[in-house]
């Protein structure tokens, strides 16, 4: 079964740094891209960043562009997103998602990121 | 960016009747050279992360029930809930994968009537 499970998040203070892990297991992990979605407490959900599966290619939404940074270990299995300069509106459930250019068939369960001062 | 646009923005439906949504996207989802449309559609219940329904818009992801059915072409398609079960009650979310950033709908609630 392919299973992602997220960990890291946490509570941060406004300008703090967090990183945020996904463990993956149950496929080929080094084969798929892999993104990190984002759902405000209450709202919809927001795209944030994804890697391609050799981790030469990464994408990011303008909202995050420049503090955040997405990588990935293959040899782990492993995904990461390194948040800096965190904001209150960065407060959210962050999702890892197998899938960019293809439908994302498997999340895991989400890691809490609260910003607040 | 692509602007993906859901309506309604929640529905209320009686057991065992049909429910439709529809989203529209802000440009063509229509990849010409492998004739696919790169929209999805997820499923979301309380608590729980999205969970794959369609693909290439009218595909069934593995274990969905046949009584969810996508269609449309372009910038235009339509999820639909045949012959609605309780279980089915959640938030609905269309997202392109055409192009980074890759996008959502804003979502919309379905309830029971």
């Amino acid at each position: 079964e392919m299973q992602l499970l997220e960990s890291g998040g946490g509570f941060v203070q406004p300008g703090g740094s967090l990183r945020l892990s996904c463990a993956a297991s149950g496929f080929t992990f080094s084969t798929y891209a892999l993104s990190w979605v984002r759902q405000a407490p209450g709202k919809g959900l927001e795209w944030v960043s994804a890697i391609s599966g050799d981790g030469s290619s990464t994408y990011y939404a303008k909202s995050v562009r420049g503090r955040f940074s997405i990588s990935r270990d293959n040899s782990k299995d492993t995904l990461y997103l390194q948040m800096n300069s965190l904001r209150a509106e960065d407060t959210a459930l962050y999702y890892c998602a197998k899938g960019l250019t293809t439908a994302m068939g498997v999340w895991g369960k989400g890691t809490t990121v609260t910003v607040s001062s | 960016d692509i602007v993906m646009t859901q309506s309604p923005d929640s529905l209320a439906v009686s057991l065992g009747e049909r429910a439709t949504i529809n989203c529209k996207s802000s440009q063509s989802l229509l990849y010409s050279p492998d004739n696919n449309n790169y929209l999805a559609w997820y499923q979301q219940k309380p608590g729980q992360p999205p969970k794959l329904l369609i693909y290439w818009a009218s595909t069934r992801e593995s274990g969905v029930p046949d009584r969810f059915s996508g269609s449309g072409s372009g910038t235009d398609f339509t999820l639909t809930i045949s012959g609605l079960q309780a279980e089915d009650v959640a938030v609905y979310y269309c997202q392109q994968y055409y192009t980074t950033p890759c996008t959502f709908g804003q979502g919309t609630k379905l309830e029971i009537k």
